[in-house]
């Protein structure tokens, strides 16, 4: 059974600050990975993915992948309320027909 | 780029109705939608997989004759809600895969149905 795994939350943290976001999954063949934001009662939307392990930035997000030891996280510097949503960590493989495995989310809220 | 538009946005309806639910991908070529269902505070659900051009594959669950996907085009996938019921009521989301050149395709997500069945 494929799993993804992600605290629940929430996770609090205080503007301006780093918030740390992780993400463990089973499946050793995993290839590609992806982080979505989904603000209550919208869609989720694609923040970015990441194939090979090391760091991947886009603007203040960091998606750092170790697949080694099976987790992949997401930063997100200088947090703003904005950033106040929950975050879905989405698994996939290396070829099209691999299913996507989805964790639950964590919720994440920047205080002022 | 990737963008995909779900229409309508929320819907209300009658017991014992059916209600068509579209999603479209505007700037790519979809051969792989995905259908999905959220209820409040709950996560994401997969339903179904719709290929153009090929019957649907269904999650375990979730059924077929009630819950009917069409994948006309490359840009065109229908999911039509027969008979709704109260319980059908929910938050129902596509997404269209964007082939990723051999890694699993990246999902885009329309904004999402709002199903309200009285």
């Amino acid at each position: 059974q494929k799993e993804v795994e992600q605290n629940s939350g929430p996770l609090s943290v205080p503007e301006g600050a780093i918030a740390s976001l992780n993400c463990t999954y089973s499946d050793r063949g995993s290839q590609s990975f992806f982080w979505y934001r989904q603000y209550s009662g919208k869609s989720p939307e694609l923040i970015m993915f990441i194939y090979s392990n090391g760091d991947k930035e886009d603007g203040r997000f960091t998606a750092q992948l170790n697949k080694a030891s099976q987790y992949v996280s997401l930063l997100i510097r200088d947090s703003q309320p904005s950033d106040s949503a929950t975050y879905l960590c989405a698994v996939g493989g290396m070829d099209s027909n691999y299913q996507l495995i989805w964790g639950a989310g964590t919720k994440l809220i920047i205080k002022p | 780029g990737a963008v995909v538009s779900q229409h309508p946005s929320w819907v209300i309806c009658k017991s014992g109705t059916s209600v068509k639910i579209e999603c479209r991908s505007l700037d790519f070529q979809a051969t792989t939608m995905f259908w999905y269902r959220q209820f409040p505070k709950q996560s994401l659900m997969l339903m179904a997989t719709s290929n153009e051009g090929s019957k649907a594959t269904y999650e375990q669950g979730v059924e077929k004759d009630k819950f009917l996907i069409n994948h006309a085009s490359l840009t065109l996938s229908t999911l039509t809600v027969t008979s709704a019921h109260p319980e059908d009521s929910s938050f129902y989301i596509c997404s269209a895969a964007e082939p990723s050149g051999g890694f699993t395709d990246t999902q885009y997500f329309g904004p999402g149905t709002r199903l309200t069945v009285l």
